[in-house]
């Protein structure tokens, strides 16, 4: 079970466009979910945490314009990465959690975002 | 966010050895903590969590160990196999908040 599953898996996109990235709960409604930027060799770093129904909070040094978070439905949250430039690319992944006190999070496989 | 360091950024360790990965934290408020199994190219995956009313709790091949005292975490793994190999996350919160991760361990079993 909390099966969290995350597409695409990798994307290629030229600067100036914008990318979407969806982050599914499959078997458990989650309330919570989070999104984290991973570099190479290195640790998650927590951009967001989004409640489904309200506006996500961001963490600070974080563009909130520019990392667009959608949280419409307990299965399903999205980041939309607008106007992606080459130092946007990295690993993304999502998490998410049920209505339970102190669920652990469940994690998708990530999307490897390219910027060329 | 809050910092959630780990002491050794690589440990290789034979097969069949037992493997200690060690994790310190520094928010005394935090009272869930879990740690987190990722190989290359994919998300994290769960091993085992605690919480701070606890110090210590065991899972199939793993311990994870509780030191509030200190703010130290450690997560053990009995008969380390090459399968094993993977970069590991101790992550930290405070009653279902923000999860927080620390540097991560590079756990390398050498055959």
């Amino acid at each position: 079970g909390a099966v969290v599953s995350q597409h695409p898996s990798w994307v290629i996109c030229k600067s100036g466009t914008s990318v979407k990235i969806e982050c599914r709960s499959l078997d458990f409604q989650a309330t919570t979910m989070f999104w984290y930027r991973q570099f190479p060799k290195q640790s998650l770093m927590l951009m967001a945490t989004s409640n489904e129904g309200s506006k996500a909070t961001y963490e600070q040094g974080v563009e909130k314009d520019k990392f667009l978070i959608n949280h419409a439905s307990l299965t399903l949250s999205t980041l939309t990465v607008t106007s992606a430039h080459p130092e946007d690319s990295s690993f993304y992944i999502c998490s998410a959690r049920g209505r339970w006190d102190n669920s652990p999070l469940h994690f998708g496989n990530g999307t490897r975002l390219t910027v060329t | 966010g809050e910092s959630v360091g780990l002491h050794l950024p690589t440990l290789s360790v034979q097969e069949g050895d037992n493997s200690i990965i060690n994790c310190a934290y520094s928010n005394s408020a935090s009272d869930y903590f879990i740690w987190y199994k990722q190989e290359s190219g994919k998300g994290p995956q769960f091993i085992i969590d605690i919480r701070s009313n606890m110090d210590k709790r065991q899972g199939q091949r793993v311990t994870v160990l509780l030191n509030k005292t200190v703010k130290h975490l450690s997560l053990q793994i009995a008969a380390t196999q090459p399968g094993d190999s993977a970069v590991y996350f101790c992550a930290e919160t405070n009653t279902g908040n923000q999860f927080y991760f620390g540097t991560g361990t590079s756990l390398t079993v050498i055959p």
